[in-house]
């Protein structure tokens, strides 16, 4: 199995703020033949699913913010919030689909400073 | 926009089988990966398996012997099988979309497992 291990596992930041969340993986997750990093990140709010927020290491899903943004590529990614809002607090996951089972990080948790 | 909703029992005692149902509306089940994935309280995600709407599945190997999933196109519906259950596998878990990435998920159902 790929492990993907996040850092920090929480993280307190000011409003306005950038807000960093890295995520590495046990082994490379891009796929030669396309040159895609098979990697996602997750917004979860309490109670609710978690919401898809950027695939493929760096494209933003339809209706996400643009201060989401996400970078990487192998086994290193980040995902970015250029400007922490309050109603972005919550725990963040990265995902990988470059084989399966599909494995996330173990969550960080993004709190307001 | 797909929406989908699980059902099923909340609460399951050890040794017996958890089945849980993922009803699909504003979609065609006949297309697509559906997955479940399951959130233990106040830990992390894990997948547990997919079924393509061909019928083929993909399940994790740390749960593969105990994991059925099955489709049901007349109903739209998909669901979940996990046989002789512990306490740990108390968790809430979610129905999903996708073969890679995961755009649309049920708001999840509790299962816990207890006599």
């Amino acid at each position: 199995d790929i492990v993907m291990t996040q850092s920090p596992d929480s993280l307190a930041v000011s409003l306005g703020e950038r807000a960093t969340i890295n995520c590495k993986s046990s082994q490379s997750v891009l796929y030669s033949s396309n040159n895609k990093n098979y990697l996602a990140w997750y917004q979860q709010k309490p109670g609710q699913p978690p919401k898809l927020l950027i695939y493929w290491a760096s494209a933003r899903e339809s209706g996400v913010p643009d201060r989401f943004s996400g970078s990487g590529s192998g086994t290193d990614f980040t995902l970015t919030i250029s400007s922490l809002q309050a109603e972005d607090v919550a725990v963040y996951y990265c995902q990988q689909y470059y084989n399966t089972p599909i494995t996330f990080g173990q969550g960080t948790r993004l709190e307001i400073k | 926009q797909v929406q989908l909703q699980e059902s099923g029992p909340g609460l399951v005692k050890p040794s017996e089988t958890l089945s849980l149902t993922c009803t699909v509306s504003g979609g065609s089940i006949s297309s697509y990966y559906w997955n479940w994935i399951r959130q233990p309280p106040g830990k992390g995600l894990e997948w547990i398996g997919y079924i393509y709407y061909s019928g083929t599945t993909n399940y994790n190997p740390s749960l593969k012997s105990r994991v059925t999933i099955s489709l049901d196109t007349s109903k739209n519906q998909f669901s979940l099988k996990l046989n002789s259950v512990t306490a740990a596998d108390t968790a809430v878990y979610y129905c999903a979309i996708g073969e890679y990435y995961f755009g649309y998920w049920g708001q999840g159902s509790l299962v816990t497992v207890s006599s």
